[in-house]
């Protein structure tokens, strides 16, 4: 079945530095691709989305790109700040509608050293 | 405008007790998924409901059940609760409209729930 493997953590990272999350999917068909942040006693939201190959979803300064030929979904940030400290979540949906249900990843927690 | 709304916040139960958590949707979203996420993991699909019906579920028992009413609103319900239930259940919603062809789903809060 389909499924997403990211990487583990915990992650700590000093402000400023480079982010990268590596995430990696397993898919039959054309999934979308979702990166979900959760704050400390919040759910879930949003971060950003692709919906098809070698697109790329930005927002917040945090971009994905979507890469078919190597099945990846890596989250990328060129300066992360002490805010961004989350547990952060890779998932795909296996279609293009309201009724598609979301597979997540195991999530890697993010900590940023002041 | 309202996001998602779910209650209560916490739940406390013991072991073979019944437990119904409740989730409003966005306003305008017709689709309702609940997930559930236990400690240190993501989130595992539960089920998902659209016009009052259940239209797919995940790999859970029968002892997890729902029910979606007609203003959209929903209500997951677990029977006979096992320690391992415990975890945060989050509702999600989307669909209804111009957004029927978006897979974005919005999510509540979430609801703890400890089962001792």
């Amino acid at each position: 079945g389909n499924s997403v493997t990211q990487m583990e953590g915990p992650v700590t990272l000093s402000e400023e530095a480079f982010l990268t999350i590596n995430c990696t999917y397993t898919a039959t068909g054309y999934p979308s691709l979702f990166w979900y942040v959760q704050y400390p006693g919040e759910g879930l939201q949003l971060l950003l989305k692709a919906t098809k190959a070698d697109d790329k979803g930005s927002n917040k300064g945090f971009e994905a790109t979507y890469r078919k030929e190597t099945t990846s979904f890596h989250l990328e940030k060129g300066s992360v700040q002490v805010s961004d400290s989350a547990v952060y979540f890779c998932a795909l949906t296996e279609g293009y509608s309201s009724a598609s249900k979301i597979i997540f990843g195991s999530g890697t927690r993010l900590s940023i050293r002041p | 405008d309202a996001g998602v709304t779910q209650s209560p916040t916490h739940l406390i139960k013991t072991r073979g007790q019944q437990v119904t958590l409740r989730c409003s949707p966005k306003s305008g979203h017709d689709t309702v998924s609940w997930y559930q996420q236990a400690l240190g993991q993501g989130p595992q699909f539960i089920f998902q409901y659209y016009e009052e019906e259940e239209r797919q579920r995940g790999n859970f028992p029968d002892r997890f059940s729902g029910h979606q009413f007609p203003n959209y609103s929903s209500e997951l319900n677990v029977n006979a609760l096992l320690l391992g239930d415990s975890a945060l259940y989050l509702c999600a919603s989307s669909g209804g409209g111009s957004e029927s062809y978006t897979d974005t789903q919005y999510f509540g809060p979430g609801t703890r729930l400890t089962v001792l």
